[in-house]
């Protein structure tokens, strides 16, 4: 029920190129969805975050997209660049509890 | 503005002994978090502050323990360390809980031989 469950676990994608992670959730509750950016070495970092009520949010090249009836939401990233390589994370939040955690996805863009 | 900083960076200790990880913010914020991270699970919250003086459990908080003296600092505490341990360590901290941003340090690589 607390579970956030992305996929996939590594992406690969090609310069200039869309990626996309998926995250889906159980808990209808769950009102926040944050998506983090880790580099290697480094911890995470906030890059953009959603609430339910909005379909979609943009914020440069980054994009989350959110489905509330399939309970899923994703990220894109157009025009990936090699600066992208990082490990995504999302995350749900629901006031009974901290943040969940989805496991990661390791993407690599190829130059 | 140093933002969160952890202490130390790399550590190997033994089966069985003890040591302390320090995290100090100087943001102000109220809220402080360890996390443990491991290969394909993600992030996993070990215990968690809501303010000087008060802690609370994690996801997986057995085995470790926490203190918040100070409200810049949050101390992770390994009693007797096991190979299960062994893990990347993150502190990150809020200016309140939930919806608010996290900012994380650059973590402690601990490893339990």
């Amino acid at each position: 029920q607390q579970q956030v469950k992305q996929s996939p676990q590594s992406l690969i994608v090609q310069k200039g190129g869309i990626s996309i992670i998926n995250c889906a959730y159980e808990n209808t509750a769950f009102d926040y969805f944050p998506w983090y950016q880790q580099f290697p070495g480094k911890g995470p970092a906030l890059l953009i975050a959603i609430r339910p009520d909005v379909s979609e949010k943009k914020e440069g090249r980054f994009t989350i997209s959110f489905n509330k009836s399939a309970k899923q939401f994703s990220l894109h990233i157009m025009d990936s660049q090699p600066g992208d390589s990082a490990t995504y994370f999302c995350a749900a939040y629901h006031s009974n509890y901290q943040l969940i955690w989805g496991a990661g996805t390791k993407l690599i863009i190829k130059p | 503005n140093a933002g969160v900083t952890q202490t130390p960076k790399f550590r190997v200790l033994k089966t069985g002994q003890s040591m302390t990880l320090l995290c100090a913010q100087d943001m102000n914020h109220e809220y402080m978090y360890w996390y443990r991270q491991d290969p394909g699970m993600g992030l996993r919250l070990i215990h968690y502050s809501v303010g000087e003086g008060t802690t609370a459990k994690g996801e997986v908080p057995d085995g470790y323990n926490v203190s918040r003296l100070k409200k810049q600092n949050f101390l992770l505490g390994l009693e007797s360390a096991a190979p299960s341990q062994t893990s990347v360590y993150f502190c990150a901290s809020s200016l309140a809980g939930g919806r608010n941003e996290q900012f994380f340090g650059p973590g402690t690589r601990l490893t339990v031989l």
